[in-house]
């Protein structure tokens, strides 16, 4: 089982619609988790943190954790066609010194 | 302006050839990540330093690549001799570790082409 695995789609959604990212992870005692996006060529950029159980917003982008099903989703509301990006989601490893595993990625595209 | 900056951005060299790609991590950061990006395989950690202490570096192939911390403003990755299978985008990150996690800041990158 990978350390932390998401769909590496391609994932495809209209213009102004919700879309929603997946990821599980298998260290049950994972502290600290992270959404990146990522533009062809460009490195991946930090968007949101989430610790706690629950929802946390920031503008249109909504990370949802839960660590009893060891599961942490990121939804972006109102989807733009600038939001076309791979988007990684990453844990920190509590076995093995917080090293920082990142998933596979998942490829979105925004369509007009 | 913080940022993580990585010289070079990119390098072609022949099979062979020692490769070092160099990371200056933003200023106060005590965490240091190296990363190796490829189409196939996606983002692979190869080491990570804490307050410039080699902490992990299982991902690493030993018997040529190295990665060391000489002081807290450089942190360097070292490819000898080199392949064409390490081809690939090679990212450091860097970060403030603190409870309960370290977010990670990413450079630009080296692009790595071994011919």
């Amino acid at each position: 089982q990978k350390e932390v695995e998401q769909n590496s789609g391609p994932l495809s959604v209209p213009e102004g619609a919700i879309a929603s990212l997946n990821c599980t992870y298998s260290d049950r005692v994972s502290q600290s988790f992270f959404w990146y996006r990522q533009y062809s060529g460009k490195s991946p950029e930090l968007i949101m943190s989430i610790y706690s159980n629950g929802d946390k917003e920031d503008g249109r982008f909504t990370a949802q954790l839960n660590k009893a099903s060891q599961y942490v989703s990121l939804l972006i509301r109102d989807s733009q066609p600038s939001d076309s990006a791979t988007y990684l989601c990453a844990v920190n490893m509590v076995r093995g010194a917080q090293k920082l595993v990142f998933g596979q990625g998942t490829r979105l595209t925004i369509n007009p | 302006d913080a940022r993580v900056t990585q010289t070079p951005r990119h390098k072609v060299t022949e099979m062979g050839q020692e490769v070092t790609m160099r990371c200056q991590p933003i200023l106060g950061h005590n965490t240091v990540f190296w990363y190796r990006q490829t189409m196939m395989q996606g983002l692979e950690l190869l080491a990570y330093f804490r307050n410039r202490a080699p902490l992990d570096d299982s991902g690493m192939p030993k018997d040529r690549f190295s990665a060391e911390m000489p002081d807290a403003t450089l942190a360097t990755l070292k490819i000898q001799p080199s392949e064409p299978r390490d081809s690939a985008v090679y990212f450091c990150a860097s970060g403030e570790n603190r409870d309960p996690g370290t977010e990670a800041f990413f450079g630009q990158g080296t692009r790595l082409t071994v011919v």
